[in-house]
């Protein structure tokens, strides 16, 4: 069964250091997402990609996140310097393109601590 | 803006009780309403979806639309202690915008 990798898993560092996400798409999916999820919050998207474009990261705080997708498959979130309020859950989606019953993807997340 | 607001509960339900989860949305412009589980520490996994309005019915679940009154709800019949988890609303918009509720937290007591 087609899934969305992720990784690391988890992920422990300290304030003012350096992390990277990376994650790899269903096969074929030109559509992929980076949520953040703080607990008991919903999902809350960061980035949008079609293909190797974004197509929205109103949300991502651009001074210490980027992210990236060049080949337009795999993708990596890094955010330089972590800060306290980043510790979450980062989830990275993809979807099939268009119509009504596109349906989102999930991996199985990477769960951030910064000490 | 596009929201969707849900309440967060927590809600509890007895086991084999009908659990009602209700969500509504700012947008007349969304398209379609997907329904996502989430247990304690696991990404969301899809239960359905609906673009129509009405009811749409999968096994134990009913989804419901009401585009009159920007209106999603999910009707969870003959509730298990596995049905346990937080349950997100998302709505979608052009160009597969997907934006989530704040979830909320189901309880099934046995």
């Amino acid at each position: 069964e087609a899934e969305v990798a992720q990784s690391p898993r988890y992920k422990i560092t300290e304030k003012s250091q350096a992390v990277a996400f990376w994650c790899d798409p269903i096969s074929g999916h030109a559509t992929l997402y980076w949520y953040r999820q703080i607990l008991g919050q919903g999902p809350e998207l960061l980035v949008q990609f079609q293909d190797e474009s974004v197509v929205d990261d109103s949300q991502l705080p651009k001074d210490r996140f980027s992210a990236e997708r060049l080949k337009g498959v795999d993708s990596t979130l890094k955010i330089q310097p972590a800060e306290l309020g980043d510790s979450a859950m980062y989830l990275c989606a993809s979807s099939a393109q268009g119509g009504y019953t596109g349906e989102l993807f999930f991996g199985e997340g990477s769960r951030l601590t910064v000490l | 803006q596009k929201e969707v607001e849900q309440n967060s509960g927590p809600l509890s339900v007895p086991e084999g009780a009908i659990a009602s989860l209700n969500c509504t949305y700012s947008d007349r412009g969304s398209q379609s309403f997907f329904w996502y589980r989430q247990y304690s520490g696991k990404s969301p996994e899809l239960i359905m979806f609906i673009y129509s309005n009405g009811d749409k019915e999968d096994g134990r679940f009913t989804a419901q639309l009401n585009k009159a009154s920007q209106y999603v709800s999910l009707l969870i019949r003959d509730s298990q202690p596995s049905d346990s988890a937080t349950y997100l609303c998302a709505g979608t918009y052009t160009g597969n915008q997907f934006y989530f509720g704040t979830g909320t937290s189901l309880t099934v007591i046995p």
